[in-house]
């Protein structure tokens, strides 16, 4: 079964600091990789997402991801951290061929900026 | 203009009684989910609707019910509530064909006492 492990439940980095938040998944073949943010009392805003091609990916408010097969991992970045940034993130994969329409999130990391 | 809402945004109940959330969609979906999120914030996926069909149903009791009277509406209906029931549930939408890129609601958090 896929499964997502996001190993962080916590990171509290200052403003203007750069931020990496980790993403692992178990999959038997490379599924569709996501980031969604979630800000307090909100629902979830998709950030960025891979299906192929360059392994770097853009998204929205200044985050990018890199998809390192080697390591199964899809790790979230951002050069420098806004406070507006603090909120929860959930790492999601999705099978690129069956599953259906089926979303699998990881537990979520919650980032808490120090001004 | 909201383009997936959820009503009510909080709901307060006794255990045993029967509740529904709804939800509605105005992006021009044609699928539609329900998610639980537990307190410890884990979101996992119920059910998933595509023009009025149901496509997913996860091991959910059966005192969940889905019901889809259009494919713009995805209404949860619960039973018997219990205590176990106490979550934030989230409604989402995305096209068929684009099943990876859900617009979320902005949740409902029920509170069984």
């Amino acid at each position: 079964a896929q499964s997502v492990t996001q190993p962080d439940i916590h990171i509290t980095v200052s403003e203007g600091a750069s931020l990496e938040l980790r993403c692992n998944y178990s999959y038997g073949a490379t599924p569709y990789l996501f980031w969604y943010v979630q800000s307090p009392g909100q629902g979830l805003q998709l950030l960025l997402k891979y299906f192929s091609g360059d392994t770097l990916v853009q998204g929205i408010k200044g985050f990018e991801a890199e998809f390192k097969r080697s390591q199964s991992s899809f790790n979230l970045r951002k050069p420098s951290v806004h406070w507006s940034d603090a909120a929860e993130y959930f790492c999601a994969v999705s099978p690129i061929t069956g599953g259906g329409n089926k979303l699998t999130f990881g537990t979520g990391t919650q980032l808490k900026v120090e001004l | 203009d909201t383009a997936v809402s959820q009503t009510p945004k909080y709901l307060v109940t006794q255990m045993g009684n029967d509740k529904s959330i709804k939800c509605e969609q105005n992006l021009g979906h044609d699928t539609m989910y329900w998610y639980k999120q537990d307190s410890k914030k884990f979101l996992k996926i119920m059910f998933s609707y595509n023009n009025k069909e149901l496509i997913i149903n996860e091991t959910v009791p059966n005192r969940f019910s889905p019901k889809s009277p259009d494919k713009a509406h995805l209404n949860l209906h619960i039973n018997s509530l219990e205590l176990g029931d106490s979550a934030v549930y989230f409604c989402a939408s995305s096209l068929r064909d684009r099943p990876y890129e859900q617009y979320f609601g902005p949740g409902t958090r029920l509170t069984v006492t």
